[in-house]
């Protein structure tokens, strides 16, 4: 149980492209989903918490305006990267848990994007 | 300051030897939850276990235990009987906050490597 897919997984494109990653929860409702960003080699980085129904939360240096963040329903979240540069070309992971505190995060796949 | 510390950047074990891999963490809330996560090369991030702050036992999960010190602030993975497939980054992540405002810290990781 508790399987998050992640959408695409590779994403390849050219820069001023927007690309749209797709979060879902195929078993269970989120009501809360995670959007992390990781370079190579380093940690996870939390980019917003995306919540149904609402605006998401975004951490402190992350441009809304670039990362678009929409949570339309209890079982998908989606995170829209406008006009892609190079510099946006990363690893972007999602994550969701049940409710509870001590249940994991469980996450996708993860979809590496390369904006060339 | 750091809230999730992982002091090894990598590491090296024989197979089937027991592997220690450190975790300090630093909130002042009184509630919050540790996990470990195995991150393989692919990329997807696997859940391995939890340890809440009130729990009064260490976490186990088959051959992972969490040797969890509150007074120090550690919650250190130990892998017994390493595998080959156990080579991975291995992350150390710390729940914090109430309800629906509950965000995650990750450290910067471990990489492990188990040796034939």
């Amino acid at each position: 149980g508790a399987v998050v897919s992640q959408h695409p997984s590779w994403v390849i494109c050219k820069s001023g492209t927007s690309v749209k990653i797709e979060c879902r929860s195929l078993d269970f409702q989120a009501t809360t989903m995670f959007w992390y960003r990781q370079f190579p080699k380093q940690s996870l980085m939390l980019m917003a918490t995306s919540n149904e129904g609402s605006k998401a939360t975004y951490e402190q240096g992350v441009e809304k305006d670039k990362f678009l963040i929409n949570h339309a329903s209890l079982t998908l979240s989606t995170l829209t990267v406008t006009s892609a540069h190079p510099e946006d070309s990363s690893f972007y992971i999602c994550s969701a848990r049940l409710q509870g505190g001590n249940q994991p995060q469980h996450f996708g796949d993860g979809t590496r994007l390369s904006i060339l | 300051a750091q809230k999730i510390t992982q002091t090894q950047p990598g590491m090296f074990v024989q197979e089937k030897e027991a592997v220690t891999l450190d975790c300090t963490y630093d909130t002042s809330d009184p509630s919050y939850g540790l996990f470990w996560y195995k991150q393989p090369s692919s990329g997807e991030m696997i859940f391995l276990i939890y340890q809440g702050s009130y729990d009064q036992q260490n976490a186990t999960e088959g051959r992972y235990s969490l040797n969890f010190q509150k007074a120090r602030k550690s919650a250190n993975l130990v892998i017994s009987a390493s595998q080959l497939g156990d080579s991975a980054m291995y992350f150390c992540a710390m729940r914090e906050g109430l309800g629906g405002t509950y965000k995650y810290i990750f450290g910067t990781g471990t990489r492990l490597k188990v040796l034939a």
